[in-house]
């Protein structure tokens, strides 16, 4: 149980196109999902605690409008780097928290973006 | 962002060898968590604590949250290849900050057959 995949798992795209990865909980339902970056041979980095149902929470220095988060329902939460640069190429992770309240958080295998 | 100090940032054993690292951090913890991460891959939980001085075993993994909750430390017995990968230690807070988990800087473990 406490599966989370993540799709894409590898994108390559254009500088200044728009790229959604999508994060879903399979067997169990997240009020929260995070969001890491990790670059290469660096840790995992929190981004954003997304709540299903309300804004986004971002940690500081990440720009909001750059790193657009949708937490739709109990199983989804999207990621979509508007506009993306090279600078944005990295490994995207989340992980997703169990409505039961229990404490740990499943990660997803990570999305590999390349941004030409 | 804050990261926690994880020490040693690398080893490389000879397979039977015993291992251990530790995290240290300059804020207390309610929880200390340590994953495996493998090369473009998620990590994954090998041991939660919840509480100081908790000592907890997952087979050949140990693990403890330190007595001032400002520490833990992760030992591997007997080391296997497949042992080899990223090591990362976690702190998470309290639920009334969003369960936020702050990483370690990571270990990278080489496991010589």
């Amino acid at each position: 149980g406490a599966v989370v995949s993540q799709h894409p798992s590898r994108v390559i795209c254009k500088s200044g196109t728009s790229v959604k990865i999508e994060c879903r909980s399979l067997d169990f339902q997240a009020t929260t999902m995070f969001w890491y970056r990790q670059f290469p041979k660096k840790s995992l980095m929190l981004m954003a605690t997304s709540n299903e149902g309300s804004k986004a929470t971002y940690e500081q220095g990440v720009e909001k409008d750059k790193f657009l988060i949708n937490h739709a329902s109990l199983t989804l939460s999207t990621l979509t780097v508007t506009s993306a640069h090279p600078e944005d190429s990295s490994f995207y992770i989340c992980s997703a928290r169990d409505r039961t309240g229990i404490h740990e958080q499943f990660f997803g295998p990570g999305t590999r973006l390349t941004v030409l | 962002g804050q990261q926690l100090n994880q020490s040693p940032q690398s080893m490389f054993i000879q397979e039977g060898e015993d291992v251990s690292m530790n995290c240290t951090s300059s804020s207390i913890f309610n929880t200390w968590l340590w994953y495996k991460q493998d090369p473009g891959e998620g990590p994954v939980l090998l041991i939660a604590l919840y509480k100081a001085g908790e000592l907890t075993s997952n087979g050949r993994l140990t693990a403890q949250f330190g007595i001032t909750r400002k520490d833990s430390f992760l030992n591997i017995s007997a080391s296997i290849p497949s042992d080899v990968g990223i090591y990362f230690c976690a702190g998470q807070g309290k639920k009334s900050s969003g369960d936020k988990l702050t990483f370690g800087t990571g270990t990278r473990l080489a496991v010589r057959p």
